[in-house]
């Protein structure tokens, strides 16, 4: 079994429209956990991060941690096309030597 | 502020044939990382190194040599290339354990034939 799970999709919603992400997990020791968004033929970044269980948002984007479910998603409010892009869902735990484990990825398109 | 710089960006090699990867980073940061990404496979650990002089085998180590002489430079090396090994590679940095963002250069695509 894999330490991180996610749909590679691709998941095509047209402009506007709320999109949903998700991964589940397997190891109960992680606490951090990230959404990283990966434009075609560049290097991941950084999109959102937390700690541990709860919600945070920033702008458009709202990221979610259920602990409890090993879940955690990341919503995209009122999509736009250069929201198009990869997004890959990462997690560590500590005394892991900052080891990420990360998802496959999601490939997202926003219709214009 | 250049950030996390990979050369180079595109390379072919011949099965058998060796090269060296070389990322630079310019943020003083501690922790590097190297990864490959694959289709279906996402990204994984290569190496890693928490420091100047050090380095410790991550996922995927067999087949792939690192060196830290350097804090701001970290070399993978490829002895004897395998077409298992075609892949994009990343680098990455960060400044501490724990909570921390890596920050990502933009990639080396290597075709192994």
């Amino acid at each position: 079994q894999k330490e991180v799970e996610q749909d590679p999709g691709p998941l095509s919603v047209p402009e506007g429209a709320i999109v949903s992400l998700n991964c589940t997990y397997s190891n109960s020791a992680f606490q951090y956990f990230m959404w990283y968004r990966q434009y075609s033929r560049k290097g991941p970044e950084l999109l959102m991060y937390t700690y541990s269980s709860g919600n945070k948002e920033d702008g458009r984007f709202t990221a979610q941690v259920d602990k409890s479910s090993k879940y955690i998603s990341l919503f995209i409010r009122d999509s736009q096309p250069s929201d198009s892009a990869t997004y890959l869902c990462a997690m560590s735990a500590p005394r892991h030597g900052n080891q990420f484990y990360f998802g496959t990825g999601t490939s997202l398109t926003v219709i214009p | 502020n250049a950030g996390v710089t990979q050369t180079p960006k595109f390379r072919v090699l011949k099965t058998g044939q060796s090269m060296t990867l070389l990322c630079a980073q310019d943020m003083n940061h501690e922790y590097m990382y190297w990864y490959r990404q694959d289709p279906g496979m996402g990204l994984r650990l290569i190496h890693y190194s928490v420091g100047e002089g050090t380095t410790a085998k991550g996922e995927v180590p067999d087949g792939y040599n690192v060196s830290r002489l350097k804090k701001q430079n970290f070399l993978l090396g490829l002895e004897s290339a395998a077409p298992s090994q075609t892949s994009v590679y990343f680098c990455a940095s960060s400044y501490s354990q724990g909570m921390d963002i890596q920050y990502f250069g933009a990639g080396t695509r290597l075709s192994v034939l």
